[in-house]
């Protein structure tokens, strides 16, 4: 059962352009949504949090929207450029002890 | 210079044989994670800890154990290793106040 539904799996986007992921959710105990940038060779790196007390936190080009009521959370790059060409991970946590539960990942290209 | 290293970063085995897997960090916080990733399955937990000796299972723990005997040090073990066990696997931490937690830079592990 997979608790957090990530689209799409890959995503081609022109320099410049806006790139958009989205996440969906059931649980509504989760009280934190991350999001995750991962390059190459290398582990997935925060990139962009928030809590479900607000609808939107922007920083810089990236810009989260969280839909409380519709259980959706989407991450919106801005002027996409190629050093965003990476894969990005969605995730979702409860309070407590329990681990984070990540979405299956986005693979973008921002080509020029 | 996160304050989290996997050793070692890369690994061929033969089918059969046991190994083990270490995570190390310098920054005292209280959980650690051991994920594993793979194409079209995103980020999949195997097991968690919170807390010395404290350790649960994730969703994909069957042929894997793990040890903390220390709160740097969480070991990841294969008792004995097969194909579909051939992966990036990831370790992570995070502390009461860091819920995002940091990822360690991955182990590549072939079984053949």
């Amino acid at each position: 059962q997979q608790q957090v539904k990530q689209s799409p799996q890959s995503l081609i986007v022109q320099k410049g352009g806006i790139s958009i992921i989205n996440c969906a959710y059931e649980n509504t105990a989760f009280d934190y949504f991350p999001w995750y940038q991962q390059f190459p060779g290398k582990g997935p790196a925060l990139l962009i949090a928030i809590r479900p007390d607000v609808s939107e936190k922007k920083e810089g080009r990236f810009t989260i929207s969280f839909n409380k009521s519709a259980k959706q959370f989407s991450l919106h790059i801005m002027d996409s450029q190629p050093g965003d060409s990476a894969t990005y991970f969605c995730a979702a946590h409860t309070s407590g002890n329990t681990p984070l539960v990540f979405g299956k990942g986005t693979r973008l290209s921002v080509i020029a | 210079d996160a304050g989290i290293t996997q050793s070692p970063r890369h690994k061929v085995t033969e089918t059969g044989t046991p190994v083990t897997l270490r995570c190390h960090q310098t920054e005292n916080h209280r959980y650690m994670y051991w994920y594993r990733q793979d194409p079209g399955h995103g980020l999949r937990l195997i097991h968690y800890s919170y807390g010395v000796k404290d350790t649960d299972k994730g969703e994909v723990s069957d042929g894997y154990s793990v040890s903390r005997s220390k709160t740097e040090d969480f070991l990841l073990t294969l008792e004995s290793a097969t194909s579909s066990q051939t992966s990036v696997y990831f370790c992570a931490m995070s502390g009461d106040r860091d819920t995002a937690g940091t990822f360690g830079s991955g182990t590549r592990l072939t079984v053949v």
